[in-house]
């Protein structure tokens, strides 16, 4: 079992639509969490970081629960750019684990 | 420029040589990483470094790999006698440190992508 779990996808939705993303992780030991955005052929960069009292960013709004060891990621009104791999994010003491990514296609 | 950046961008190599990978992360950065990612997956975590000492490394850096940071400043990765798995894209990132508490955001590179024939 991967330490940092995720949906694949891929997620194809209209312009306008929310779509939401769910994220294990396995180490009760993990100390903070983030999502990033990785576009096709490219690095990834951070969108958001994850804190147990929810933080929201524009469109986005992501929460952890730690009780569960499960994080979100809420994106309302999608747009056409907001398609890319959103990838789940674990710090661990040294250690960066990302899980392996879900797909998003929005559609006009 | 003041991004991280990678040399080479691409490299093939035959099954058997030695590679090596250099990445320059942002100027005030003390804080470094490796990772590898093949298609499909998320970036797997190699190495860390803080400052010019390797505080971390991932089981997948066998014995064939090897990282240096020797001023702190740029950082090398090796692999030597490179099998076809090890094809992947490699990428570098870096962060700072600040004060605790703080979550600070790696910046990665745009990667080395190698190809082991």
């Amino acid at each position: 079992r991967k330490e940092v779990e995720q949906d694949p996808g891929p997620f194809n939705v209209p312009e306008g639509a929310t779509v939401a993303f769910n994220c294990t992780y396995s180490n009760s030991a993990s100390q903070s969490f983030f999502w990033y955005r990785q576009d096709c052929r490219k690095e990834p960069k951070l969108l958001m970081s994850v804190y147990s009292s929810g933080n929201e960013d524009g469109r986005f709004t992501a929460q952890l629960n730690r009780a569960s060891q499960y994080i979100s990621l809420l994106i309302r009104d999608s747009k056409l750019s907001d398609s890319a791999t959103y990838l789940c994010v674990v710090n661990r003491g040294f250690k960066t684990i990302f899980g392996a990514g879900t797909r998003l296609f929005v559609k006009a | 420029d003041t991004g991280v950046s990678q040399d080479p961008r691409h490299k093939i190599t035959k099954r058997g040589q030695n590679v090596t990978f250099r990445c320059d992360p942002i100027s005030e950065h003390n804080r470094l990483y490796w990772y590898r990612q093949t298609l499909g997956q998320g970036p797997e975590f190699l190495t860390y470094f803080q400052n010019e000492a390797q505080l971390e490394k991932s089981r997948l850096l066998s014995d064939r790999f090897s990282a240096e940071r020797p001023k702190g400043s740029f950082s090398t990765l090796e692999i030597q006698r490179t099998e076809q798995g090890d094809s992947a894209m490699y990428l570098c990132a870096s962060s700072s440190t600040g004060t605790a508490g703080r979550v600070y955001e790696q910046y990665f590179g745009p990667g080395t992508r190698l190809t082991v024939t």
